[in-house]
């Protein structure tokens, strides 16, 4: 089945540094790919998403690119800030399930 | 607009009792998931609600069931607890019937820790 596979964390970066989470999945269809952002004590809030190979879904910094040859979607930000600690989740839907990877805790010190 | 509601925030139950939680969707979304969050699974797909029918389950015992409201606000309920229940319980709602571009809005959760 599908599935989604991200690094492991914790990741620890100083203020301003240059941040990769990396994601790939596997899927038989043609799914959406999102990256949703936990902070602390909240639910999970929708970051950014591309629905087709090769769109880049951009916010808050933040962005991604869906790569179907490589099968990935890893999340990048050129310069982190304090404020972006949280975890963050790869997720993949189809037409019927929506499946998330297992989280990458981002901690982010000034 | 409001945001997707989880009620109550905490619950602490003990061992064999049963629990229901609550969630109302955002106006407008038909589609109510669940998920239960632990440490050590990550998310977990309970099951999803659309137009109070069951569309998708995963892979819980009978012990967990829900249900889904005609204005779309959704329960679910976990009979006969065991410690290993404690979890954060979030709820999503999305506008569409779970397509492939529907993206999420989950709540905040319910922490449930079972003694």
């Amino acid at each position: 089945g599908d599935s989604v596979t991200q690094m492991e964390g914790p990741v620890t970066l100083s203020e301003e540094a240059f941040l990769t989470i990396n994601c790939t999945y596997t899927a038989t269809g043609y799914p959406s790919l999102f990256w949703y952002v936990q902070y602390p004590g909240e639910g999970l809030q929708l970051l950014l998403k591309a629905t087709k190979a090769d769109d880049k879904g951009s916010n808050k910094g933040f962005e991604a690119t869906y790569r179907k040859e490589t099968t990935s979607f890893h999340l990048e930000k050129g310069s982190v800030q304090v404020s972006d600690s949280a975890v963050y989740f790869c997720a993949l839907s189809d037409l019927n399930d929506m499946r998330f990877g297992a989280g990458t805790r981002l901690t982010v010190k000034p | 607009k409001a945001g997707v509601t989880q009620t109550p925030r905490y619950l602490i139950k003990t061992r064999g009792q049963q629990v229901t939680l609550s969630c109302s969707p955002i106006s407008g979304h038909r589609s109510v998931s669940w998920y239960q969050q632990t440490p050590g699974q990550g998310l977990q797909f309970l099951f999803e609600y659309f137009s109070e029918t069951q569309r998708n389950k995963g892979n819980f015992p009978g012990r967990f069931s829900g249900r889904q409201f005609s204005n779309s606000r959704s329960e679910m309920n976990v009979s006969t607890l065991e410690l290993g229940d404690s979890a954060l319980y979030l709820c999503a709602s999305s506008a569409g019937a779970k397509t492939r571009d529907s993206p999420l809005h989950f709540g905040n959760g319910t922490r449930l820790t079972v003694t």
